[in-house]
């Protein structure tokens, strides 16, 4: 079965540089959730979007941006990168059914700010 | 608004002895929970799931939760602890606030099992 899928899968980046990450949710998800997870820290949510509008929003820094596209797939922009920015970026959806609530995590994009 | 509380931040036991990690819950709605794992340096892994069926889930690896509403708790149980149980878990509420709403994920703040020879 199709799972959720993150690319890239690591990314190595200098301090003030852009990164992209991009997550393809599970085929007829409708709801994309971003999270980040610091070393030895639990995921902190940072936005999520429902039928390609943003539906809530969490600790997200200003520099960060993301959106949800026709596809439903969806990037989360990372602008005047940080130190602190090193973490694991995980993405989750879920499918559109009543009841069936359950969230999908991708394997996570590991971002590593030097 | 919702939350999750997980009460311990970290348990320890020996291998072969019962676990149990608690988690208790507060929800506007009739919200969907669920219990992840997540080895060192792995994503997150669904364990068990309760969407408003049975009280009491069977997950993967002998784990089990029951949902209880009058606790508003979701704990985690697992009868004998293997070596390959250590690693950390998290308690996520799932709520979906009216008909063709979109989801709302709340995570606990996750508890560390290790267990010991």
């Amino acid at each position: 079965a199709a799972g959720v899928i993150q690319s890239p899968r690591h990314l190595i980046k200098e301090k003030r540089e852009t990164a992209t990450l991009k997550c393809y949710p599970i085929p007829r998800h409708d709801t994309v959730y971003w999270y980040q997870q610091g070393p030895g820290q639990d995921p902190q949510f940072l936005i999520s979007f429902y039928e390609k509008m943003q539906s809530d929003k969490g600790s997200i820094p200003d520099r960060f941006s993301a959106q949800q596209f026709s596809d439903y797939h969806s990037e989360l922009n990372m602008s005047s990168l940080e130190l602190g920015d090193s973490a694991l970026y995980f993405c989750a959806s879920t499918p559109p059914e009543e009841g069936n609530t359950e969230a999908f995590f991708g394997q996570g994009t590991r971002l590593t700010v030097v | 608004a919702q939350s999750v509380t997980q009460l311990d931040s970290h348990v320890s036991v020996s291998e072969g002895t019962p676990v149990l990690l608690r988690c208790n819950y507060s929800s506007s709605y009739s919200p969907s929970l669920f219990w992840y794992v997540q080895h060192p340096n792995k994503g997150l892994q669904l364990l068990l799931k309760y969407t408003s069926a049975a009280t009491l889930v069977k997950g993967i690896n002998g784990f089990e939760a029951e949902f209880k509403k009058s606790e508003t708790s979701f704990h985690l149980t697992k009868p004998s602890a293997h070596m390959s149980d250590a690693a950390e878990y998290f308690c996520v509420v799932s709520d979906r606030p009216g008909s063709g709403g979109y989801n709302k994920l709340i995570f606990g703040a996750g508890t560390r099992l290790a267990v010991h020879p």
